[in-house]
């Protein structure tokens, strides 16, 4: 059963626009998110996280947003750049040190 | 930043042959260390999980006695691909989980192993 689900596969955004990657989990005893930017060939990359005492947490043009009670997590990118065309995946975790991964969405910047 | 370096990054081997991966952190120390597959378009598929000094736990469908992991160390965990076969060709990645509380894992750069 898939406890983290990513329901888009894939997303294309207008270069300087606001890409918006969504993420739901199953899970309520995750208390840690990730996000990870992948690109072919190559290992994820960490992005951002968020403990579950936050809603928010910003880090130059990442923003990452929890809603607990939604049991949904987003990424936004903003402004988009074509450099982040990548396979993006969500992840979460709890207690221990399991680590569960959504199926990822590819995003494409168009210039 | 914490550095996760895997080798060989490309392998190509015949069938019948084994291969080893290795997976290293190169700045912080990981008890725990994860295999990962991964095949054309689809996400990551966890393989196994490596714990320093004891015996790995894999995950339901992946044959033990085919994919030896052993994690000798808090910096090195590595993958043997026993016997390969041409079907074992795919993209693996390992990735480590730094000691301390909410860290994030680490991946290494990936192998792309094919098997003639």
């Amino acid at each position: 059963d898939q406890q983290v689900k990513q329901n888009s596969p894939s997303l294309s955004v207008q270069e300087g626009r606001i890409s918006i990657l969504n993420c739901d989990y199953t899970n309520s005893m995750f208390d840690y998110f990730l996000w990870y930017k992948k690109y072919p060939a190559e290992g994820p990359t960490f992005l951002i996280s968020i403990s579950s005492i936050k809603d928010k947490n910003e880090d130059g043009r990442f923003t990452v947003f929890l809603n607990k009670s939604a049991k949904h997590l987003s990424l936004h990118i903003v402004p988009s750049q074509p450099g982040d065309s990548a396979v993006y995946f969500c992840a979460a975790s709890g207690s221990g040190n399991q680590f569960y991964f959504g199926t990822g969405t590819s995003l494409t910047v168009i210039p | 930043g914490a550095v996760v370096s895997q080798h060989p990054s490309r392998v190509i081997c015949k069938s019948g042959t084994s291969v080893k991966i290795e997976c290293r952190s190169l700045d912080f120390q990981a008890t725990t260390m994860f295999w990962y597959r991964q095949f054309p378009k689809q996400s990551l598929m966890l393989m196994a999980t490596s714990n320093e000094g004891s015996k790995a736990t894999y995950e339901q469908g992946v044959e033990k006695d085919k994919f030896l992991i052993n994690h000798a160390s808090l910096t090195l965990s590595t993958l043997t691909v026993t016997s390969a076969h041409p079907e074992d060709s795919s993209f693996y990645i390992c990735s480590a989980l730094p000691l301390g509380f909410l860290s994030p894992l680490h991946f290494g750069n990936g192998t792309r192993l094919t098997v003639t």
